[in-house]
């Protein structure tokens, strides 16, 4: 059982373009979502997170928006930058644990 | 540098054998995790541990076992190695709700190969 979807793969985006990466969600009980990146060969790294009561939450580049009712989240980059090539992940976060469950992730090149 | 770090970097195995990973802190952080990475799967949760000799299972605990028996440390120890569990293994330490990521920070990884 999938509980966060990354349903892309990998996208390519131009430099200096918008990039959009997409995630699906089915546990109503998240009480917040985080996004990650991790490049080849290292530990992933926190970007930008949301909480389950906010609709968007915005960090220099990066915005993410949260849609509740269609249990849909996205993190949008802009301008796109060719160091922004990485493996992009979505999590949920619950529990007293604070556990993550995340997507399957989405690999973003941007090309020049 | 936040602090985590694993050991070994890279092994090789073979089936049937014990395998001992491990994951170091400095931050005396309370939640540490251990994450398997696989092509399709993303990051999936082996094991946490919400205090000295207090852990719980995740979603995918089978054939895995873990120990905590001091605030830095945490081991994940493959009981007898297959070839399923071929993969890149995270340690994730946490100190929840302080501050806006909630605190997960991840080590670089362990990549492990059963042959």
């Amino acid at each position: 059982d999938q509980q966060v979807k990354q349903n892309s793969p990998s996208l390519s985006v131009q430099e200096g373009r918008i990039s959009i990466l997409n995630c699906d969600y089915t546990n109503s009980m998240f009480d917040y979502f985080l996004w990650y990146k991790k490049y080849p060969a290292e530990g992933p790294t926190f970007l930008i997170s949301i909480s389950s009561i906010k609709d968007k939450n915005e960090d220099g580049r990066f915005t993410v928006f949260l849609n509740k009712s269609a249990k849909h989240l996205s993190l949008h980059i802009v301008p796109s930058q060719p160091g922004d090539s990485a493996v992009y992940f979505c999590a949920g976060l619950s529990g007293t644990a604070s556990k993550l469950t995340f997507g399957t992730g989405t690999r973003l090149q941007v090309t020049l | 540098d936040a602090g985590i770090t694993q050991s070994p970097r890279h092994k090789v195995t073979e089936t049937g054998t014990p395998v001992t990973l491990r994951c170091h802190q400095t931050e005396n952080h309370r939640y540490m995790y251990w994450y398997r990475q696989d092509p399709g799967h993303g990051l999936r949760l082996i094991h946490y541990s919400y205090g000295v000799k207090d852990t719980d299972k995740g979603e995918v605990s089978d054939g895995y076992s873990v120990s905590r028996s001091k605030t830095e440390d945490f081991l994940l120890t493959l009981e007898s190695a297959t070839s399923s569990q071929t993969s890149v293994y995270f340690c994730a330490i946490s100190a929840p709700y302080e501050g806006q990521n909630y605190g997960y920070t991840f080590g670089s990884g362990t990549r492990l190969t059963v042959v």
